[in-house]
């Protein structure tokens, strides 16, 4: 069974700090990581995706993928209470199926 | 901008019952999934299909078949629903080989009494 495993939170971060966001995987032969927000009472939408080994910026968001250790983090800089939401880590597993983390809730204290 | 359309946001249906979920896109995505989500089992895979009238199972096919007779159109039956299938449907499409990057309906909250 692949596995994708996230820490559930939830974690609580004060406004304007560093949110962290973990998540390991069990396939070493993963190739593709997404990381995906879902706010409360709605679906999930894709916000950062990384293919290698490394960071990778896109404004706020951070990812980071280590493929030795196997895991990927997010991390969001200078967080505001909007980022408050559940964030769902995903792994490719065999180039078709995405599976997902259990997800972990975030929220942001103003 | 995506638009992946399903056709019912609540449903309640009773055991035994025959529950059909419509999921439509319109931005000519070849790939659709079936995923239901539950509160500490996170997104499950149900069934996926790469094109029309094709069909690939998912991780829990299991009481679920699926129809696909037009591209934009990808349906989610349930032959005989049971309350264990109490649950969010969640649609989601992709373009071709970016099976990762989905774009989601707004889900289907299905209870079964």
């Amino acid at each position: 069974q692949k596995e994708v495993e996230q820490n559930s939170g939830p974690l609580s971060v004060p406004e304007g700090a560093i949110a962290s966001l973990n998540c390991t995987y069990s396939d070493r032969g993963s190739q593709s990581f997404f990381w995906y927000r879902q706010y409360s009472g709605k679906s999930p939408e894709l916000i950062m995706s990384i293919y290698s080994n490394g960071d990778k910026e896109d404004g706020r968001f951070t990812a980071q993928l280590n493929k030795a250790s196997q895991y990927v983090s997010l991390l969001i800089r200078d967080s505001q209470p909007s980022d408050s939401a559940t964030y769902l880590c995903a792994a490719l597993f065999g180039n078709e199926k995405l599976t997902f983390g259990t997800g972990t809730r975030l929220t942001i204290i103003p | 901008d995506v638009k992946v359309t399903q056709s019912s946001r609540y449903l309640v249906k009773r055991t035994g019952e025959k529950v059909f979920l419509e999921c439509v896109q319109d931005m000519d995505h070849e790939n659709m999934f079936w995923y239901r989500q539950d509160p500490g089992l996170g997104l499950r895979l149900i069934y996926f299909s790469y094109d029309v009238k094709m069909k690939e199972k998912g991780d829990i096919p299991e009481g679920y078949s699926v129809s696909r007779e037009k591209k934009e159109r990808f349906s989610l039956i349930l032959e005989s629903a049971s309350t264990n299938q109490t649950s969010m449907y969640l649609c989601a499409s992709t373009l071709p080989g970016s099976f990762g990057e989905l774009f989601f309906g707004e889900g289907s909250r299905l209870t079964v009494l």
